[in-house]
């Protein structure tokens, strides 16, 4: 059974950094063709990918975001990471993690998602 | 960037309707497309892939088709479960998310 789960800071300031952990379970990064991307929503609007990471550790970053953005693995946790630097408001939604069978592919499992506020 | 249109916004359709959504891509995407239902207050989950490959697990009266630019989701016989914003999303050049349609039971 394919489970993920976020954790992260909750309420950040301006300016602050962003740390995000995706804890999953029924999958390894390190099987061929694996990846895990992070995915944002902000309330009530539309999806935003943001980077993925692969079994090979090949990286992907949305290009708008990418000076931001620095995504990580710890396989033998089974976890993946996401840091985003320089927060402001239009940072504030709720980020998943999501695994895909390729790179920049479409998502088969989602995590439930954290919810994440920038506010001074 | 490939850009991707989905329409209507918000559809209200009645339970035993057949309803169906649409995504044009601002360039052809080879059928690189997945949708996905995204119930209230949840993750999206996946429905179709490759335009018209149903996921595991996923109610037959789901359906996906089209080709080039055009993409379409039709549900049979709306359920109330049904209750969701539906949203597509391409990968064929890198990834982007159509802006997603409220369906609500009228």
């Amino acid at each position: 059974q394919v489970t993920l789960k976020e954790s992260g800071t909750g309420i950040l300031q301006p300016s602050q950094a962003l740390s995000l952990t995706c804890s999953f379970s029924g999958f390894s990064l390190s099987t061929t063709g694996i990846c895990v991307s992070w995915i944002r929503q902000p309330s009530g609007k539309g999806l935003e990918w943001l980077a993925d990471i692969c079994w090979d550790d090949g990286k992907g970053y949305n290009p708008s975001l990418k000076n931001r953005l620095s995504i990580s693995k710890d396989t033998s946790n089974n976890q993946a990471f996401l840091k985003i630097t320089s927060v402001d408001t239009a940072d504030t939604a709720t980020y998943y993690c999501a695994r895909s069978t390729g790179s920049l592919y479409y998502f088969d499992y989602w995590g439930q998602g954290v919810m994440v506020t920038v506010s001074s | 960037d490939i850009q991707m249109t989905q329409s209507p916004a918000s559809l209200s359709a009645s339970l035993g309707e057949t309803v169906t959504i649409e995504c044009r891509a601002s360039e052809d995407i080879y059928n690189g497309l997945a949708w996905y239902q995204q119930k209230p207050g949840k993750s999206p989950q996946l429905l179709i892939y490759n335009a018209n490959s149903l996921h595991t697990g996923v109610p037959s009266r789901f359906s996906g088709s089209g080709s080039g630019t055009q993409y379409s989701l039709k549900i049979n016989s709306l359920q109330s479960e049904d209750v969701a914003s539906y949203f597509c999303q391409q990968y064929y050049d890198y990834l982007t998310f159509g802006s997603g349609t409220k369906l609500e039971i009228k």
